[in-house]
């Protein structure tokens, strides 16, 4: 089957570094996305990786491995607006995206 | 960048009445629009992909019955909750690639504000 593992919660502090890991297992792959969704509002995107490496925009990084199924979300000098979910999605052999659960990021002052 | 307009942005019906939601895409044409649902604490699960011009794809398990979709034109897909039921609250979300933004694998999803459905 098609799988997305992101751990459910983390919690870091303002100004810190926080690294949202996502491993996937999937049939075929075209491309992983990262998204960021508020509370009760629709997700926005954040990120796309199709390559292995590190993708970086600003304060925020997309790092992708295809050999190991693993992708990370790294965000620097943490704030409070970056509390948040934050979605893993895949691109499958067919191009459906298989979405992750999320990743709920709780920033602390 | 490209915009996708969701109205109305909540609703709160009875059961048994239907419920429309549109979606938009305001600054570029989408053949293809895709309804998403999302429970509390769960993730975004893929309802259907609406297709201009043709009937919708509905994912296994979604009664195309009761989740009515019409995508009349190249920049609106509207969704029907038929018969709606307290179960059938949900957050409800559409989303399109704009196809100036690449192939379609490779462009992002953008999504409208999503409709929150309560039904009592």
């Amino acid at each position: 089957g098609q799988n997305i593992d992101q751990p459910t919660e983390m919690t870091a502090t303002e100004g810190a570094i926080v690294q949202i890991n996502c491993t996937y297992q999937t049939s075929g792959f075209n491309g992983l996305f990262w998204y960021q969704q508020h509370a009760g509002e629709a997700p926005t995107f954040l990120s796309y990786n199709v390559l292995d490496g590190l993708e970086e925009k600003g304060r925020f990084s997309s790092f992708l491995s295809r050999s190991k199924g693993y992708s990370y979300l790294l965000l620097k000098e943490l704030q409070m607006k970056d509390s948040a979910s934050y979605l893993c999605a895949v691109g499958d052999s067919n191009y459906q995206l298989i979405w992750g659960a999320g990743t709920k990021l709780i920033i602390k002052p | 960048g490209a915009v996708v307009s969701q109205h109305p942005s909540w609703v709160i019906c009875k059961s048994g009445t239907s419920v429309k939601i549109e979606c938009r895409s305001l600054d570029f044409q989408a053949t293809t629009m895709f309804w998403y649902r999302q429970f509390p604490k769960q993730s975004l699960m893929l309802m259907a992909t609406s297709n201009e011009g043709s009937k919708a794809t509905y994912e296994q398990g979604v009664e195309k019955d009761k989740f009515l979709i019409n995508h009349a034109s190249l920049t609106l897909s509207t969704l029907t909750v038929t018969s709606a039921h307290p179960e059938d609250s949900s957050f409800y979300i559409c989303s399109a690639r704009d196809p100036g933004q690449g192939e379609e694998f490779n462009s992002p999803l953008h999504f409208g504000n999503g409709t929150r459905l309560t039904v009592t």
